[in-house]
């Protein structure tokens, strides 16, 4: 089974510029998460997704952050203009869909992440 | 609110020696619990997971974790290291809206 894709691995851009980051989950998953994970912090979750629907974006950065997710299953997450502090790793994850999934015994898997430097 | 907490930032072990990294959890509910690995350039891999059940939960690897709801725990515990558990593990707790919140996590590093 094929896992979650993302692209690019790597990207350095200067401040104020912008960028973007592609991720396709797991066949079948109905959920799609983005998460931050800055050096030496632990991932924080920005943006969820439930089909193509925005569950929760509490954190998400919304005056330079953005994200889609067309037709339910592929999504981009924008970064513009990108700052200093934008430097972290970009995970996304997917998950089965699921009342209160965890409870039904599903997990969440991520992808190998989208390294990004700003300079 | 949901939290999780890492107390140790930084560990080392001999190869072969015995290792237990500690998780803390503040949840309101029967939580769900993980560990994930994260090796060097790598993203998350699942190492084990608490639903429901037997308190003592084998995972992937040879690591083990044992779920003590009196002290909000969750400690993942391997009895010999080997120099490839070199990495960073996160411990999770999975809230109601089922997305996760990770602890700042713990660098394991492991000497020959």
């Amino acid at each position: 089974e094929a896992g979650v894709a993302q692209s690019p691995r790597y990207k350095i851009i200067e401040k104020r510029q912008s960028v973007a980051f592609w991720c396709n989950p797991i066949s079948g998953h109905a959920t799609l998460y983005w998460y931050q994970q800055i050096l030496g912090q632990g991932p924080k979750l920005l943006i969820q997704f439930q089909n193509n629907g925005v569950v929760d974006d509490s954190q998400l950065p919304k005056d330079r952050f953005s994200a889609e997710r067309l037709k339910g299953v592929d999504s981009t997450l924008k970064i513009q203009p990108a700052k200093l502090e934008d430097s972290a790793v970009y995970l996304c994850a997917s998950s089965l869909d699921g009342v209160s999934m965890f409870g039904s015994g599903n997990t969440i898997y991520f992808g190998e992440g989208s390294w990004l430097t700003v300079v | 609110a949901q939290s999780v907490t890492q107390p140790d930032i930084h560990i080392t072990v001999s190869e072969g020696a015995s290792l237990e990294l500690r998780c803390n959890y503040s949840y309101g509910a029967t939580p769900y619990l993980f560990w994930y690995v994260q090796s060097p350039g790598q993203g998350l891999q699942l190492l084990l997971k608490y639903f429901s059940g037997d308190t003592l939960v084998q995972g992937i690897k040879g690591f083990e974790a044992e779920f003590k709801r009196s002290q909000s725990s969750f400690n993942l515990r391997k009895p010999s290291v080997h120099w490839s558990d070199a990495a960073e593990y996160f411990c999770a707790v999975g809230a109601h809206t089922d997305k996760l919140i990770f602890g700042t996590g713990t660098r394991l590093q492991v000497f020959p």
